[in-house]
């Protein structure tokens, strides 16, 4: 299946810092992106789908100005977690799709951990 | 999207066949069957999908009742790196998002 990295794959930040994930799509080209967060022992939980070039479409409760995401190429998308509280940690996650495709893949996940 | 219902927790001996029930009752007719896996703290893998017909792949079967309402997925000979948290997803295919229920925590023991 195509590869999708994330960077970092684990960081440790203190509160109020704001923190950048970056999600790369390696051996395709993914018309979509989704993130994803996910608690210790629970489900994942859909952050915002985004589609390269156009502002990201955030689910009911996700703060948007909280948590911005960009999709500026069609390999790249990048969240930022701003003004980071320790209620953001969190596993986050994020996938790429291809227009056509029924399959999504995901990358490996990125660790935050606010201090 | 349909809602999926799946046991919490299930078990299995190590190769034996890993049987996991899905129940989405209020599937509807474009949407499809999907399942992925989780193994511990990595993202989700993809395993199979299915509109109405049996599938079968490398990794798994997946039997869908003639109702659409139910499905199996089938570990035919599970090993202890198939212990994974199993989620069953209805969506329509080409879907943009995948909404993701509890899963069933699938434990393989020796």
């Amino acid at each position: 299946g195509a590869v999708v990295s994330q960077h970092p794959s684990w960081v440790i930040c203190k509160s109020g810092t704001s923190v950048k994930i970056e999600c790369r799509s390696l051996d395709f080209q993914a018309t979509t992106m989704f993130w994803y967060r996910q608690f210790p022992k629970q489900s994942l939980m859909l952050m915002a789908t985004s589609n390269e070039g156009s502002k990201a479409t955030y689910e009911q409760g996700v703060e948007k100005d909280k948590f911005l995401i960009n999709h500026a190429s069609l390999t790249l998308s990048t969240l930022t977690v701003t003004s980071a509280h320790p209620e953001d940690s969190s596993f986050y996650i994020c996938s790429g799709g291809v227009a056509g495709s029924y399959e999504q893949y995901f990358g490996p996940g990125t660790r935050l951990t606010v201090t | 999207d349909a809602k999926t219902t799946q046991p919490t927790s299930m078990d299995c001996a190590e190769g034996r066949a890993a049987n996991l029930p899905c129940n989405h009752s209020t599937i509807s007719g474009n949407e499809y069957v999907y399942w992925y896996r989780q193994i511990h703290s990595q993202g989700p893998q993809y395993i199979i999908h299915g509109l109405k017909n049996n599938e079968t792949n490398e990794m798994a079967s997946l039997i869908i009742t003639e109702d659409r309402k139910s499905s199996t997925l089938i570990l035919p000979h599970a090993t202890l790196r198939d212990t994974a948290v199993y989620y069953c997803i209805a969506a329509s295919y080409n879907t943009d998002k995948l909404i993701f229920g509890t899963g069933t925590r699938l434990q393989v023991f020796p």
